[in-house]
């Protein structure tokens, strides 16, 4: 099993609805996860960070973290067609950050 | 507050090139550093990391090598490229937020080896 593993999508909602992103990790994972943005030929940008079991909010970002299922979720509401790009989760193993390979949202107007 | 920066943004280079891309950090000092290269529509692969000047960690064998000549430099090179060293080459440092390291991306190089 990969460290990090994420549905690779494409993702497509349309605009103003919830896109929901999940992110699955195994046991050699420490308790420290990321969320990352990535817009087509750009560098990934760190938009959220969650280190404890429940909700973090921020914006019209919700970060959750399930900790007994191993799972990390990134919801973005009332999602606008700039949201559209890949979405990297990301978690500590051993010091070093393992990404997973990206899930690629589309918002339609 | 600290910026990363990365040069050149773009190069086109032939096969049996070399290579030499460069990495800086402003703002901190000490920094950990990496490497990283996403090959088109894929995910990033660690290739090296450094904890301080001359101190190189490689993950993957390949024809690269990085080097750390002072503590906010970092440069990946190549003797000679290969088709297969395309893609978009990220350098990163980490700072500690809280209880964990978060990590903070330059602006990348787009290489392409014809």
């Amino acid at each position: 099993q990969k460290e990090v593993e994420q549905n690779s999508g494409p993702l497509s909602v349309p605009e103003g609805a919830i896109a929901s992103l999940n992110c699955t990790y195994s046991d050699r994972v420490s308790q420290s996860f990321f969320w990352y943005r990535q817009y087509s030929g750009k560098s990934p940008e760190l938009i959220m960070s969650i280190y404890s079991n429940g909700d973090k909010e921020d914006g019209r970002f919700t970060a959750q973290l399930n900790k007994a299922s191993q799972y990390v979720s990134l919801l973005i509401r009332d999602s606008q067609p700039s949201d559209s790009a890949t979405y990297l989760c990301a978690a500590v193993v051993n010091n070093d950050m393992r990404f997973g390979a990206g899930t690629r949202l589309t918002v339609k107007p | 507050s600290q910026t990363i920066h990365q040069w050149p943004a773009t190069l086109v280079q032939p096969v049996g090139s070399p290579l030499s891309l460069e990495c800086t950090v402003e703002g901190t000092s000490n920094p950990n550093l990496y490497w990283y290269r996403q090959a088109a529509g894929r995910g990033l692969q660690l290739l090296f990391y450094s904890v301080g000047i001359g101190q190189i960690s490689s993950e993957v064998p390949q024809n690269l090598s990085a080097s750390r000549p002072q503590d906010r430099q970092f440069i990946l090179s190549s003797k000679k490229l290969l088709l297969s060293d395309s893609g978009f080459y990220l350098c990163a440092w980490t700072r500690l937020a809280g209880r964990s390291y978060e990590q903070y991306f330059g602006p990348g190089t787009r290489l392409t080896v014809t």
